[in-house]
This record gives C-alpha cells, structure tokens and sequence, in this order.
C-alpha cells in the first residue's frame, strides 16, 4: 500500500461511453498525476496538478478530461474514447517541492480497454 | 529534447549481481529515479540520485555521473523475486515536478 488509492481497478467501456476514473492519496501531498502506461511504451504523463491547479496539459486529447476538486482527489474523465487508449492509467502524487527529493508514489492503476 | 534509453530485457542468475544502466539527455537535468513495477501494478521508489556517486540501500545501489548522462542500478544477491521491470526516470527543470520515464528493462533471474 503506497497511499495512493484508485478505482475502478479494471474498466472495460465503448467507443461512446463516458466514464470517470478516480485517484484519491492519503499522504498530504500537495501535487497529483496522471500517466499512461501501453505496451511496450514508457510511462508517458498526461496531466500534473499542483494546488489544485493544473500546471501540466502534455498535449492530451480532449476526449480525456482531468479535474482535481481539492489536493487529495483527481478524476480523469474518459468520453467517446478510441481502442487504442486501451492501457494502465496510472495515478501518482508527491509533495510538490521541487528542490527536494519529491518522490512521487504511485496508486495500483484503472486497467482500461476500450472496445 | 528528452531521451531516457536503458535496455528492454536482461537475464541473470539468482545470487548473482546484474547492472542496469540508464542514459539520459535532457537539458536542466534535476534527480534521477529509479522505480521497480511487476507487471499490470504500481511503480514502487527505490533510489534518488541528483548528486554524482553511488547510493547504496541493502542489495540495491544506484549510481549517478551528471557529466555522462548516465545512471545504473545495482543489484546484489539475485533472488527469483527480482524478476520484475526496473524503470530510469528522469525530472528536469523545465518539467517541474514531472518524470520523464524510461520504457522499462525487464529482468529475468533464473535457478
């Protein structure tokens, strides 16, 4: 347990659907982040707030919608995704600080296929 | 731009000692990490380096030269559990707070 926790830990939608995924810490931090993990790709990150403020957009789709209602909570919002956002969706988040060591802790991810 | 390049797969001998080494290019270098992931889970830290020189934690080190945009993990005593994906991140200035991630070397370790 890293103190990052996820849900749903697997999601299996259409082409048409909306969903949301949902990333809560239990650590204090003041920073939290979205990556996404396919096969035989590195970790790429999406969005990175601070403060409740989206500091990062890493030129992601609109289809993909983040939202962080306080420093504790960050949602993806999915809607009319395509297959090949099929991947592991990975939440992380860390103190924020980054003159110091800032290690980011990572929940367990949203398995998500799109069909 | 930002390159993190490490090798996809490696195989060693339980008890033995495998490096996995790491280079980067990025332009306001700022610490490196390394993480350990078993496959459809989460990246657990294990080492920080930002400073040049070894970091050593139980049968893990890790090694850092900021002049070579290298790194490498260490690790000592092979055991069966080791056989999981290793990932070199990276976090740069111009970045904040962000990683940059490696793909991930997937370690074998056999009897």
């Amino acid at each position: 347990e890293t103190g990052v926790t996820q849900t749903p830990r697997h999601l299996v939608m259409g082409m048409t659907n909306k969903k949301s995924l949902k990333c809560e810490q239990h650590l204090g931090h003041n920073a939290m982040y979205w990556y996404k993990q396919s096969a035989k790709k590195p970790l790429e990150l999406m969005f990175v707030y601070s403060l409740e403020e989206r500091v990062e957009n890493n030129s992601v789709p609109s289809r993909f919608s983040p939202e962080c209602p306080n420093s504790s909570h960050l949602f993806l919002h999915l809607h009319t995704l395509q297959p090949e956002d099929s991947a592991l969706y990975l939440c992380a988040s860390s103190q924020g600080a980054e003159g110091l060591t800032d290690t980011q802790y990572f929940g367990p991810g949203t398995r998500l296929t799109v069909l | 731009g930002q390159n993190i390049d490490q090798p996809t797969e490696m195989t060693a001998t339980e008890g033995a000692i495998v490096q996995i080494n790491c280079t980067y290019q990025t332009s306001g270098f700022n610490g490196l990490f390394w993480y350990q992931q078993h496959a459809g889970e989460a990246p657990t830290f294990l080492s920080y380096n930002v400073l040049d020189g070894l970091e050593e934690k139980g049968r893990f080190s890790s090694f850092l030269s900021r002049s070579k945009g290298y790194s490498y993990l260490l690790l000592k005593e092979l055991q069966m559990k080791d056989s999981v994906s290793y990932l070199c991140a990276v976090r740069d200035h111009q970045a904040g707070t962000a990683l940059i991630f490696g793909k991930g070397t997937t370690l074998s370790v056999s009897s």
